[in-house]
């Protein structure tokens, strides 16, 4: 069975304070691991796919690394506007289908 | 271009009713995807819909079925409420192709009395 454990569950943070996220992940095979943050009563928005170890996203502040057991989501001198909860799911290799088995999220707090 | 729209935004129902979420696919996307989050926790998936075709499904009883039409958009059906089924219902669309992201819409709200 598919797991995904994320840490820490919730992060507060100074504006400009640099900090990761972590997504520690097991899947009989790795067909890609997805960041989405999300807003309070909205629904997940898109931020990175990754598909293979050694693999690097970046978008703005936002940068996301993949090793064969863990991801991480690295936030550089994070804006209040950057406060969510964020979302690691991963994706198997199946015969059929293309389900997302979820992390709890990690709930950031930037503070200005 | 519009993204994944569903409906209603919130919805109240009490224990032993019957509820039917609706979705419509972002453009060019032909596989729904459909999602339990309970407050405070990640989202559950619950079944998958391709070609109107029910291709994978979660942990969920009976209960939650579906539907898939042919311009692609989806209903999911839950019968006989229980107060656990409280949650955000999610949408999420895709195409049908490997390695697929799939984009979620904002979501029903759900209250069961």
């Amino acid at each position: 069975e598919d797991q995904v454990t994320q840490s820490p569950e919730a992060l507060r943070l100074q504006e400009g304070e640099s900090s990761s996220l972590n997504c520690s992940y097991t899947v009989s095979g790795l067909r890609g691991l997805f960041w989405y943050r999300q807003d309070p009563g909205k629904g997940p928005e898109f931020l990175f796919t990754l598909y293979s170890a050694g693999e690097e996203k970046e978008k703005e502040r936002l940068k996301a690394t993949l090793t064969k057991k863990e991801s991480f989501l690295h936030i550089t001198a994070p804006k209040p506007e950057d406060s969510a909860t964020y979302l690691c799911a991963v994706q198997a290799w199946e015969t059929s289908g293309s389900r997302l088995t979820f992390g709890e999220g990690t709930q950031l707090t930037v503070n200005p | 271009d519009a993204g994944v729209t569903q409906s209603p935004t919130h919805l109240i129902k009490t224990r032993g009713q019957q509820v039917t979420l609706r979705c419509s696919p972002k453009s060019g996307h032909d596989t729904v995807s459909w999602y339990q989050q309970a407050l405070g926790q990640g989202p559950q998936f619950i079944f998958q819909y391709y070609e109107e075709e029910e291709r994978q499904r979660g942990n969920f009883p009976d209960r939650f079925s579906g539907h898939q039409f042919p311009n692609y958009s989806s209903e999911l059906n839950v019968n006989a409420l229980l107060l656990g089924d409280s949650a955000l219902y999610l949408c999420a669309s895709s195409t049908g192709t490997s390695r697929d992201t799939q984009y979620f819409g904002p979501g029903t709200r759900l209250t069961v009395l």
